[in-house]
């Protein structure tokens, strides 16, 4: 079975400050993939990334980065001068490629990061 | 512009009343999906549907039912609803396959009283 842990529940920051999101994962599947999702307190699902399995390239998009690494089972986000706006709930999820058509995500327990000014 | 739409939003409701809640996407997705987020345990998948007049379990499906008449709509049908079933509900549409993004709509907040 697949699973994803996101060992920090809340984290707190002061505004500037650089924040990694842990993200670990646990799947049979060789070929998988990886999302990130923010949920800001208005509550809708934002899609932020998406990582296949096969390319371990970190990424970095303005202020986002994210490190995948395979050996550890690990896809952690780095958000680099925080700012308020980036309050929120932050999920990791899971699409195993044994699923087949059923793309159904395995999310985390998110992670709650408040931004203080 | 791209969306999935639910309806309603929020929702006040009373053990045992039968109620429906809408999801409806203009992407022309096959794939739509159903999750409920609680506290603590982040979004458990209810039901799926591949296609039209395919659907099937996810994780949590008891006391759930769906039906997926046409491409676009995919409601969520609470036949006799609980209190434990009062939670936050996403629906999701995406092209089939592992590796699609699911774009999720606003969320529907239900409480069962």
């Amino acid at each position: 079975a697949q699973k994803v842990t996101q060992a920090q529940t809340e984290i707190s920051v002061v505004e500037k400050e650089d924040v990694t999101l842990d993200c670990v994962y646990e799947t049979r599947d060789t070929t998988y993939y990886l999302f990130w999702y923010k949920q800001p307190p208005s509550g809708e699902l934002v899609f932020l990334i998406r990582r296949n399995s096969f390319d371990e390239q970190n990424e970095i998009s303005g202020r986002y980065s994210w490190n995948f690494q395979k050996s550890t089972s690990s896809f952690n986000f780095t958000i680099t001068a925080s700012q308020v706006v980036d309050s929120a709930v932050y999920f990791c999820a899971l699409s195993p490629h044994s699923t087949g058509a059923n793309s159904k995500l395995t999310f985390g327990k998110g992670i709650t990061l408040s931004v203080r000014p | 512009e791209a969306q999935v739409t639910q309806n309603p939003r929020y929702l006040i409701t009373v053990t045992g009343k039968k109620l429906t809640v809408t999801c409806s996407q203009n992407m022309n997705h096959e794939y739509m999906s159903w999750y409920r987020q609680d506290p603590g345990l982040g979004l458990r998948q209810i039901y799926y549907s591949m296609n039209v007049e395919v659907t099937d379990k996810g994780d949590v499906p008891e006391g759930y039912k769906v039906s997926r008449k046409e491409k676009r709509n995919f409601p969520l049908i609470l036949e006799s609803p609980s209190p434990n079933q009062t939670s936050l509900y996403f629906c999701a549409s995406s092209f089939p396959g592992a590796q699609e993004t699911q774009y999720f709509g606003p969320g529907t907040r239900l409480l069962v009283l």
